[in-house]
């Protein structure tokens, strides 16, 4: 069945940067939507953004703007998320999760693991 | 962008409990809405999609209502693996959260 593996936990400093992968294994890649969301110690989920690899177009929640961005990789199945400028409220787990249909964004079946990100001096 | 906001917060009921989330939006999202269940230290499992299709493998216990602006998540009779925090979805426009309602030990 198809998974999603995340690539490993990371410690970043103030100002630095964050990129995080996220493999599809299993199953079709380029036509289903990876999206982004986070989760805050003790908080919510945050839907951060997406991508349809094969529509090459990104799309952000306006929060993040200028601050992230997501790209795919077709040649490996792998969806990317990159951080810039962390401040210590960007310490949070970060999830990869798959869309259900094709296409287009719809509600999520596949979830990764979840990437650990502490940001601190 | 579309807001979702859930209520309550908290509930707090015993097992064998008929339990009823709410979650509304703040524009039409006809049944662009997903249900997702979160234990503590694991991601997220999808429950029900397009307001109340339930996914393969979830418990029927689990079931859910609503269109338009106006959604409730219903567990019949809480069992103990239920006790956890569950959030509302909506992808009528990529995707935005509630902000979750945990459901606790009485």
């Amino acid at each position: 069945q198809v998974q999603l593996v995340q690539s490993g936990a990371e410690v970043k400093k103030p100002g630095s940067s964050l990129k995080v992968s996220c493999k599809t294994s299993g199953g079709s890649f380029s036509s289903f939507a990876v999206s982004w969301m986070r989760q805050a110690p003790g908080q919510g989920l945050e839907w951060m953004g997406g991508i349809i690899p094969i529509f090459h177009t990104p799309n952000y929640a306006q929060k993040f703007q200028g601050r992230i961005t997501i790209s795919a990789d077709e040649s490996t199945d792998t969806a990317y998320m990159e951080v810039i400028s962390l401040r210590s409220d960007d310490t949070a787990v970060y999830y990869c999760a798959r869309g259900g249909l094709p296409r287009d964004y719809y509600y999520m079946d596949v979830w990764g693991k979840g990437t650990t990100v502490t940001v601190s001096s | 962008e579309i807001q979702m906001t859930q209520s309550p917060s908290t509930l707090s009921a015993s097992v064998g409990d008929r339990v009823t989330i709410t979650c509304r939006a703040s524009q039409f999202i006809s049944t662009w809405l997903a249900w997702y269940q979160q234990r503590p230290g694991e991601a997220p499992q999808l429950l029900i999609y397009e307001a109340s299709a339930l996914q393969s493998g979830v418990p029927s216990r689990f079931s859910g209502s609503g269109s338009g602006t106006e959604f409730t998540l219903t567990i019949s009779s809480l069992q103990p693996d239920d006790f956890a925090t569950y959030y509302c979805q909506q992808y009528k426009t990529f995707g935005a959260f509630g902000q979750g309602t945990k459901v606790e030990i009485e």
